[in-house]
Order: structure tokens, then C-alpha cells, then sequence
């Protein structure tokens, strides 16, 4: 069974870029796309972006200038990165596999604050 | 950024049913398969019906999801306490710059 362990984020002053990183065990990493989904405190679920094991990405329209995903297929990792983090990025961030999120991380907290 | 529009909450009786409901437009629910996920507070979601109306296996046959059009549906029969959670549709989005995912702005259910 496929788990997602993810690590990172933390507390981040606003302008600093934010570094998370998911890892795969179990199960198949190739053929499946894999997501960052993030949660604000007390708000709604919000997809971030995706990458396939061959590197293809798709982003939120209202955070590609600020977010990159990447993905290390010898690791089994997947990984996300935003610039220039504001307040207003502050959420629990979770990673899933495949394009439906059939699977989800645990999540991690990221607080933005000076 | 496009959203899918839910009710904000919805109740029942225990055993009643409940039916949330999730509307958007052509390029995702009128093109797209859509999914419904379950969050119990302070937890991760987890998906209850993909593909407009397939259950995982472990999902509970009371869970059952629609499509019509630009709607989805989500259908909880014989409701219990343990449903009480938010939930949330999710569908893919066409357009011209490409694809993403959309979520729906998320129903909290309270079980009387």
C-alpha cells in the first residue's frame, strides 16, 4: 500500500521561499502524476500543481509565477518550492498521488510571519 | 481561479439522507470526471467517490455520487455520527494555457 511521507515548511519569514518535500514508499511511482494541495487555516482545499514521473507539470494558474514542482523518479521523490512567501501562504500543505488525489501526505504546517 | 460552488453546510437525523451538492461549468464538471473527498478535522482528506460515482473499495455503500450536466452530487443514505466532516468536490479544468484541478469551496455536514 502506497504511503506519502512529507517534510519541510515550517516557520517562514514573508519573502523567503518556501521548500517542501515528498517522499513515496510502497506501491508504484511511475505512471501516476503526483499533486501539492494546500489548506489555509480554517478554509477550503486548494490544488497547487502536478508533476508525472516524466517531469510534465500543471499549476494553479494563480500560483505559477511563484511555484515550481520537480521530481527526483531515483528517490521516489516529488518536491515544491514558492517564492516569495506572504502571510497569505501560510496553510497546511499535503501531498496525493494521481489525478484524481486518491492518496494524501499527512500534511505539513507552514506559518509565514515576521 | 475557478471554483467549484458547494453549500456551505448540510444536516440530518442520523438515517436520514443527505445530498450535497457541487456546480460548476463547461470546462470542468461538464468535461471532466468528478471527485468527492471526506476531512475530519485536523486530518488529511481522503477520496470517497471518483470518476462522478465510483466508490473505493472501504468506502461505505451509503456514499453515493452523480453527474448531470454541470452538477455533481453527493448522496449520503442512512446517514450515522461518524459522517459528520467536511466534504469536498474536485474536478479537472480545461483551458487554453492548459489543465489544472479545482476544488469545491466544501460542505460541512452535522449529524443532529
Amino acid at each position: 500500500q502506497v504511503q506519502l511521507q512529507q517534510w519541510g515548511g515550517g516557520l517562514l519569514k514573508p519573502s523567503e521561499t518556501l521548500s517542501l518535500t515528498c517522499a513515496v514508499y510502497g506501491g508504484s511511482f511511475s505512471g501516476y502524476s503526483w499533486s501539492w494541495i494546500r489548506q489555509p487555516p480554517g478554509k477550503g482545499l486548494e490544488w497547487i500543481g502536478d508533476i508525472t514521473d516524466s517531469a510534465a507539470a500543471n499549476y494553479n494558474p494563480s500560483l505559477k509565477s511563484r511555484v515550481s514542482i520537480s521530481v527526483d523518479t531515483s528517490k521516489r521523490q516529488f518536491f515544491l518550492n514558492v517564492t516569495s512567501v506572504t502571510a497569505a501562504d501560510t496553510a497546511v500543505y499535503f501531498c496525493g498521488r494521481g489525478r484524481r488525489v486518491s492518496t494524501w501526505g499527512k500534511g505539513t504546517t507552514v506559518t509565514v510571519s515576521s | 481561479q475557478s471554483v467549484l460552488t458547494q453549500p456551505p453546510s448540510a444536516s440530518g437525523t442520523p438515517g436520514q439522507r443527505v445530498i450535497i451538492s457541487c456546480s460548476g461549468t463547461g470546462p470542468n464538471i461538464g468535461t471532466n470526471f468528478v471527485n468527492w473527498y471526506q476531512q475530519f478535522p485536523d486530518t488529511a482528506p481522503r477520496i470517497v467517490i471518483y470518476h462522478n460515482d465510483q466508490r473505493p473499495s472501504g468506502v461505505p455503500a451509503r456514499f453515493a455520487g452523480s453527474k448531470s450536466g454541470t452538477s455533481a452530487s453527493l448522496a449520503i443514505s442512512g446517514l450515522q455520527s461518524e459522517d459528520e466532516a467536511d466534504y469536498y468536490c474536485g474536478a479537472w479544468e480545461d483551458s487554453l494555457n492548459g489543465s489544472f484541478y479545482v476544488f469545491g469551496t466544501g460542505t460541512k455536514v452535522t449529524v443532529l
